[in-house]
């Protein structure tokens, strides 16, 4: 089956305590991207790649980073997290094209206290 | 860069109401649109989308959207809204690149709905 898998689904951690989520998908898609949610924001873009080795900011990604050493992962990484970065998490994958859309994980509630 | 204006924040209705949810963007040249849907704890659902062609595009769950270029919107339609469509709806654009390049899928800021029995 065709998808793109995040974990953990739910995470509660403190300031400062180092955290990554993962995201895979398995469709072979060059395009990926991390989005978080907020209310009364709607999604807004973390960051992107276009492919392997090859990422890029979106609109909102101070206190992040993400690494694509290989097409199927594309994990979001929390260095030191804050408060200001609990949100909703969603990954995304897009294939290439022109005419495509994009298929979402099932997201990451996060919680940093 | 393109943005995409949702109009209504929050739109309560009783069932077997009608339902349009407004879309605006702003990009000069052709978008790719679509409709998303997020029930209350769930991820996102693809509820519709416009690439070409017959501006009229029906979704699943009986939705249906209209794109007007001349206006750059994209509204959602639903004749008759049932207790189960309550939910948060995102409409997104993203520029139609040919051939490779990157894929900026823009949202809206979501327009909640909660239907009343």
């Amino acid at each position: 089956e065709a998808q793109v898998t995040q974990n953990p689904r739910y995470l509660i951690t403190v300031t400062g305590k180092k955290l990554t989520v993962t995201c895979s998908q398995n469709m072979n898609h060059e395009y990926m991207s991390w989005y978080r949610q907020d209310p009364g924001l709607g999604l807004r873009q973390i960051y992107y790649s276009m492919n392997v080795e090859v990422t890029d900011k979106g609109d909102v990604p101070e206190g992040y980073k993400v690494s694509r050493k290989e097409k199927r992962n594309f994990p979001l990484i929390l260095e030191s997290p804050s408060p200001n970065q609990t949100s909703l998490y969603f990954c995304a994958s897009i294939p290439r094209g022109m005419n495509t859309e994009a298929f979402f994980g099932q997201g990451t509630r996060l919680t940093v206290v | 860069a393109q943005s995409v204006s949702q109009h209504n924040h929050h739109v309560i209705l009783s069932e077997a109401a009608s339902l349009e949810l407004g879309c605006n963007y702003s990009y000069g040249g052709t978008v790719n649109l679509f409709w998303y849907v997020q029930y209350p704890g769930q991820h996102l659902q693809l509820l519709l989308k416009y690439f070409s062609g017959d501006p009229l595009v029906k979704g699943i769950k009986g939705f249906e959207a209209e794109f007007i270029k001349s206006k750059f919107s994209f509204n959602l339609r639903k004749p008759s809204v049932q207790w189960s469509d309550t939910a948060e709806y995102f409409c997104a654009v993203n520029p139609a690149y040919s051939g490779a390049g990157s894929y900026q899928l823009t949202f809206g800021k979501g327009t909640k709905l909660s239907v009343i029995p």
